[in-house]
């Protein structure tokens, strides 16, 4: 079982629409979690992090945080042409080194 | 502040030569992270290093080292380079080793 898991997709969605990307991780210990955004040919870009059972919102996105399940999601509400990316999830335990699963690539469609 | 910068950018070098790759950490952070990233493998997590000392290291054969300097500036040397070497490193700096930022990479070519 890998560590941290995504769909590789892509995942299309219409522009305007809501965007909604998974991640499941193995480690019940983790304790803080990230979304990153990578444009082709570009570095990784952070966009989002949660430490919290819940939802955190940060303009047109939401973190959602479900330890118990082991699952962590990014939406993006009004998804952009520009929001067209692969986002890595990302899982970090106390000094740990930070573990990043393979990204799903998001196509978002005029 | 200044983000996290990668030098050089670019980089073509022969089957058996080794390289040096420099970063530089956001002003005030600790903790710099190289990862490789190859089409094939995602990315890939080198070494951590937190004032100067290696704190995590990934699963890399011992061609590939690092180091850290007391001002965080941090280098990654990879020795007898093989042409599965060519990928992008990415540096990331971190307060804490925990949320993470990226330089832009150094692409590295092995022919």
């Amino acid at each position: 079982q890998k560590e941290v898991e995504q769909n590789s997709g892509p995942l299309s969605v219409p522009e305007g629409a809501i965007a909604s990307l998974n991640c499941t991780y193995s480690d019940r210990g983790s304790q803080s979690f990230f979304w990153y955004r990578q444009y082709s040919g570009k570095s990784p870009e952070l966009i989002m992090f949660i430490y919290s059972n819940g939802d955190k919102e940060d303009g047109r996105f939401t973190a959602q945080l479900n330890k118990a399940s082991q699952y962590v999601s990014l939406l993006i509400r009004d998804s952009q042409p520009s929001d067209s990316a692969t986002y890595l999830c990302a899982v970090h335990r106390d000094t740990d080194k930070l573990i990043f699963g393979t990204g799903t690539r998001l196509q978002v469609f005029p | 502040k200044a983000g996290v910068t990668q030098t050089p950018r670019y980089l073509i070098k022969t089957r058996g030569q080794q390289v040096t790759l420099s970063c530089s950490p956001i002003s005030g952070h600790r903790s710099v992270s190289w990862y490789q990233q190859t089409p094939g493998q995602g990315l890939q997590f080198l070494f951590e290093y937190f004032s100067e000392t290696q704190r995590n290291k990934g699963n890399f054969p011992g061609r590939f080292s690092g180091r850290q300097f007391s001002n965080s500036r941090s280098e990654m040397n990879v020795s007898t380079l093989e042409l599965g070497d060519s990928a992008l490193y990415l540096c990331a700096s971190s307060p804490t080793g925990d949320e993470q930022y990226f330089g832009p990479g150094t692409r590295l070519t092995v022919t």
